[in-house]
């Protein structure tokens, strides 16, 4: 079967660094996103892998090894916005998102 | 501000009734998707259309049906509601199918089924 495994919960302290990871197993493999969603609010779209390596945007970066079926989402200068559910989902061979259960990340002062 | 547009925000509906959740979008996106989100699992896939005129089926289908006449619309409706349908309904839109990116959200519909 396919599934993504991410932590469900996470706590780190403003203005540190959190590294949030997610693996996954799927039929095939064309591509990793990582969304923010803030509660009760839409998901928002924050980076997407296809290759191996890491892809820096701004104070995130996502990082991805196809051959480990491994990424993981880095958050740097904690800001207490970030406070918020991070999604991690892959493509499939079929190009269907697989999406996993969500982290949620708590930001204390 | 261009984006995509869900109604009802929220809604309570006793089991056994017919209801219609409504999605718009004015990016012209050839795709779009209907999602829910329950506590303690991913989104997951109802419907989808990869252009107007076409639709698919998703994850968990059963009890959904959808439409596309038009590019921009894309209704979602529950025959006969049950309390298993009580969720957070997500419309979603792409610009292609889901292989091109980015997908963009609705703010979602909160549904509760007695």
């Amino acid at each position: 079967g396919q599934n993504i495994d991410q932590p469900t919960e996470m706590t780190a302290t403003e203005g540190a660094i959190v590294q949030i990871n997610c693996t996954y197993q799927t039929s095939g493999f064309n591509g990793l996103f990582w969304y923010q969603q803030h509660a009760g609010e839409a998901p928002t779209f924050l980076s997407y892998n296809v290759l191996d390596g890491l892809e820096e945007k701004g104070r995130f970066s996502s990082f991805l090894s196809r051959s480990k079926g491994y990424s993981y989402l880095l958050l740097k200068e904690l800001q207490m916005k970030d406070s918020a559910s991070y999604l991690c989902a892959a493509l499939d061979s079929n190009y269907q998102l697989i999406w996993g259960a969500g982290t949620k990340l708590i930001i204390k002062p | 501000i261009a984006g995509i547009t869900q109604a009802p925000t929220s809604q309570i509906l006793a089991a056994g009734r017919r209801m219609t959740l409504r999605c718009t979008q004015d990016m012209r996106h050839n795709a779009m998707y209907w999602y829910r989100q329950d506590l303690g699992l991913g989104l997951r896939l109802i419907h989808y259309s990869n252009t107007a005129g076409t639709t698919g089926k998703g994850e968990v289908p059963d009890g959904y049906s959808v439409s596309r006449a038009n590019t921009d619309d894309f209704p979602l409706t529950l025959a006969s509601a049950v309390p298993s349908q009580t969720s957070v309904y997500f419309c979603a839109s792409s610009e292609n199918g889901q292989a091109t990116g980015e997908l963009f959200f609705g703010e979602g519909s909160r549904l509760t089924v007695l």
